[in-house]
């Protein structure tokens, strides 16, 4: 049973457009979720989180969404630039620190 | 700070040899994480430790798969024996437990198993 889905593996966007990657979760355990971005040969990197308390956060170009009575949350980039190209990867965690990731989105930015 | 730091970088082995990869954390953190990379299963979390105690290890594959972490600088993910299927990309992360959620991750080490 995969707790985190990220149902689109890639996504293709022009330069200046908006970006949205999506993520689904089934369990009602987890109250903090981030977003992680991965480029190739490289370790994944944080981004942007939300604690399930908010249904909000935004950092920059970076936005990201939650929708808790649905378990699903967005991570919105605008305007995309092709610097933003990589794996993006949603993971979600309990309080008691255990993370799931889901198996990543691979944004593409055309310029 | 130097971030998480890896090694090797690169394995490659053959079938039925132990194979043992080594991570150092960020110092002051004090939660650490192997997670396993493949390209059919994702990103999956094998083990995580806070304050050098195993908190979480359902995620080992098998009992060829063991993790220590002798002191808050130090820790290994072993396998023995080794099998093709073990081929993956492992990562460590670590992260000061008062910000659990965010994780600082090293650059991973690509196994081959032959």
């Amino acid at each position: 049973d995969q707790q985190v889905k990220q149902n689109s593996p890639s996504l293709s966007v022009q330069e200046g457009r908006i970006s949205i990657l999506n993520c689904d979760y089934t369990n009602s355990m987890f109250d903090y979720f981030l977003w992680y971005k991965k480029y190739p040969a490289e370790g994944p990197t944080f981004l942007i989180s939300i604690s399930s308390i908010k249904d909000k956060n935004e950092d920059g170009r970076f936005t990201v969404f939650l929708n808790k009575s649905a378990k699903h949350l967005s991570l919105h980039i605008v305007p995309s630039q092709p610097g933003d190209s990589a794996v993006y990867f949603c993971a979600a965690y309990t309080n008691a620190g255990k993370s799931t990731f889901g198996d990543g989105t691979t944004l593409t930015v055309k310029p | 700070d130097a971030g998480v730091i890896q090694s090797p970088r690169h394995e490659v082995t053959e079938m039925g040899q132990e194979v043992t990869l080594r991570c150092k954390p960020i110092s002051g953190h004090n939660s650490l994480f192997w997670y396993r990379q493949t390209m059919m299963r994702g990103l999956e979390l094998l083990i995580y430790f806070n304050n050098n105690v195993p908190i979480d290890d359902s995620g080992m594959p098998e009992d060829r798969f063991s993790a220590k972490m002798p002191n808050a600088s130090f820790s290994t993910l072993k396998i023995q024996p080794s099998e093709p299927r073990d081929s993956a990309v492992y990562f460590c992360a670590s992260s000061f437990r008062g910000n659990y959620n965010e994780q600082f991750f090293g650059p991973g080490t690509r196994l081959t198993v032959l």
